[in-house]
């Protein structure tokens, strides 16, 4: 099962070039999310989507952007990079409705960005 | 506002010990409580939950019981292993809410 699949998985961008980071999954979740996490703070809610055509924004949305599309992908959008964009990104889906560990969120595996 | 606070690390232990990470928590109603953990390279893993106070998460060894009247969530394992060394994020989910808030991690060593 591939889950919720991440890329690229590693990235060096120039301050000011823009980029798409990649996000799907294949367990027909309505739930996505997108967070940072930046080393000894934990993770930050960037944007989220509750299905195709909603998201919301999350703690730290300034300098990003997302689309839901379909329910499988979820991007997200930096448009003009900048050093505090350094960090790693996780991407998330979780389904609405199930028992137990099934209606959690699973993440990716994470995309490490620097910005120089 | 809702919050996570997590016991600061790294913690460092050799094979067999007592585990202890210490969670508290900042949230109106009743969140549901998570241990998520994260293994050097990999995305985080759902590791127990507790969905109402007094219940009792557990899975591969690791138990955490949700304490309303401490706030408290704290994650303890009774014999820990070197394949345990990993990141553990304490998180909440607030009633009714879509989203996590995580705490900051614990960053646990294990040596043979």
């Amino acid at each position: 099962n591939a889950g919720v699949t991440q890329t690229p998985k590693f990235r060096i961008l120039k301050i000011g070039q823009s980029m798409t980071l990649q996000c799907t999954q294949d367990m027909n979740h309505n739930y996505m999310y997108w967070y940072r996490q930046d080393p000894g703070m934990g993770l930050k809610l960037i944007y989220y989507s509750v299905g195709a055509g909603i998201t919301d924004k999350g703690e730290v949305p300034n300098g990003y952007n997302v689309s839901r599309s379909t329910t499988e992908d979820f991007p997200l959008r930096l448009e003009l990079a900048a050093p505090s964009q350094t960090s790693v990104y996780f991407c998330a889906s979780r389904a609405d409705r199930g028992t137990g560990f099934n209606t959690e969120a699973f993440f990716g595996q994470g995309t490490r960005l620097t910005v120089v | 506002g809702n919050s996570v606070t997590q016991m600061e690390g790294p913690v460092t232990l050799s094979e067999e010990a007592f585990l202890t990470i210490n969670c508290t928590y900042t949230a109106t109603g009743y969140p549901s409580l998570f241990w998520y953990v994260q293994y050097p390279g990999e995305g985080l893993q759902l590791l127990l939950k507790a969905t109402k106070a007094d219940d009792k998460g557990s899975n591969k060894g690791f138990e955490a019981t949700y304490r309303k009247e401490t706030t408290s969530f704290h994650l303890e394992k009774g014999s820990v292993q070197v394949s345990d060394s990993a990141v553990y994020f304490c998180a909440l989910r607030p009633q009714g809410a879509q989203k996590l808030v995580f705490g900051q991690g614990t960053r646990l060593t294990i040596n043979p």
